[in-house]
């Protein structure tokens, strides 16, 4: 089955700073989203990017599907950005998601 | 509109004894997941619904997990005879389109004594 890597598996940045998040996965998927679980728990979907790049506010996403990467790019972080990145594939459309196992950012004022 | 909400939010029971827990997806979303969270990990599928049947069973570990979505709408995840071992939080997800993008609950914590 499709296998899910994330990296790196620890980030700590200072506020306003840049940083990217890699996604790699070991088959071809029609389906890759990138969500942020907040320090409650709460999943929240980012972005649905089974190719190419989406942008929204300071958060945006490109996947290179041939070559089975995904990178979230987050620029100017916040503290509120803080909690795990998740990347999860599937094989298409309404299939269950594969999940890594994150990226833990924390964001230090 | 309202988004995924689950019930109950923590459920604290004794080893063996039964246990529901309840997702009511997005209105009008046919689709309908459950997962899993450990601590640490990313959440694991257990169960894909499709409308009222399961599509996808094969992520339930043991024959003492078993869920229902009777009327295509909410679901409920059953766990007989309950082990330590299945504390954890348990996610719903709901999706309204065939591409599949997944909008999730709250969770449900589950801890074993």
């Amino acid at each position: 089955g499709i296998q899910v890597e994330q990296s790196p598996p620890d980030l700590i940045l200072q506020e306003g700073a840049n940083s990217t998040l890699r996604c790699n996965f070991s088959d071809s998927v029609n389906n890759l989203q990138w969500f942020h679980q907040n320090p409650w728990g709460q999943l929240i979907n980012l972005f649905y990017i089974p190719s190419g790049t989406k942008q929204n506010g300071r958060l945006s996403a490109t996947t290179v599907a041939t070559e089975r990467y995904s990178l979230l790019y987050i620029s100017s972080s916040q503290t509120t950005d803080s909690g795990v990145y998740f990347c999860a594939s599937g094989n298409s459309g309404n299939t269950p998601l594969v999940f890594g196992k994150g990226t833990r950012l924390s964001v230090i004022a | 509109g309202a988004g995924v909400s689950q019930t109950p939010s923590n459920k604290v029971t004794e080893k063996g004894k039964y246990v529901e827990l309840r997702c009511d997806p997005i209105s009008g979303h046919t689709a309908l997941y459950w997962y899993r969270q450990s601590l640490g990990q990313g959440p694991e599928f257990l169960i894909y619904f499709q409308g009222t049947g399961a599509a996808d069973d094969s992520g339930l570990p043991n024959d003492r997990f078993f869920a229902v979505r009777p009327e295509g709408s909410v679901s409920t995840l059953k766990i007989q005879r309950t082990e330590r071992g299945d504390s954890a939080v348990y996610l719903c997800a709901s999706s309204g389109d065939t591409r599949g993008a997944q909008y999730f609950g709250p969770g449900t914590r589950l801890t074993v004594l």
